[in-house]
């Protein structure tokens, strides 16, 4: 089956403009996460979708940043006045309803360059 | 602050012996922990996980070691294979949240 997709794998863009980053997980999934992976670090908490409703947004850096789940699958990830340290690699991850371990299925990542 | 922490950046060992990749961590409340291993331009896929309640987890070559009174958890692979060559995060669970709270990686290179 798919396993959870990003577009664009790619994103180039100047320092003060907005951009937003998708993410489809795997269907079926209810939870949906979202993880930033500055290079030499292991992925960073951003926050947490259970269904439609933001569960932990704790991991956010700034208002600058915010995030959309509006029908409970598709989310947008949206970084508003982009600053050179906001590039990283933006993960985006899902889980079934009742893991038992917590098992999270990553996709391949958004790599966002601000120049 | 970080929760959890993986010293070793990297590791190196010979195909067909073990490999040991070490994690710590300091909040007791996690309830599990989980391996992930990232190969170049793609996202962390899990490996293998273990309950904060049991002291080890095996799975083919891949074994989990929890040691609660250390705060130390370790993957053992063994035997070690070429394929195997790639980074391996700890991670631990919330249970609060059900986020995931990552090492900063290991870098494993098995030489043929």
């Amino acid at each position: 089956g798919a396993g959870v997709s990003q577009t664009p794998s790619n994103k180039v863009t100047e320092k003060g403009k907005y951009v937003e980053l998708r993410c489809d997980p795997i269907s079926g999934h209810t939870a949906l996460y979202w993880y930033r992976q500055s290079l030499g670090q292991g992925p960073e908490f951003l926050i947490y979708f259970q269904g439609t409703g933001a569960a932990d947004d704790s991991g956010l850096p700034n208002d600058r940043f915010f995030a959309v789940r509006p029908e409970g699958s598709v989310s947008t990830l949206k970084i508003q006045r982009t600053e050179r340290g906001d590039s990283a690699v933006y993960l985006c991850a899902s889980s079934p309803p009742r893991s038992s371990y917590n098992e999270q299925f990553f996709g391949p990542g958004t790599r966002l360059t601000v120049l | 602050d970080q929760q959890v922490k993986q010293n070793s950046p990297s590791l190196s060992v010979q195909e067909g012996r073990i490999s040991i990749l070490n994690c710590d961590y300091t909040n007791s409340m996690f309830d599990y922990f989980l391996w992930y291993k990232k190969y170049p331009a793609e996202g962390p896929t899990f490996l293998i996980s273990i309950s904060s309640i049991k002291d080890k987890n095996e799975d083919g070559r891949f074994t989990v070691f929890l040691n609660k009174s250390a705060k130390h958890l370790s993957l053992h692979i063994v035997p070690s294979q070429p394929g195997d060559s790639a980074v391996y995060f700890c991670a631990a669970s919330d249970v609060n949240t059900g986020k995931l709270i990552f090492g900063q990686g290991t870098t494993l290179q098995v030489k043929p």
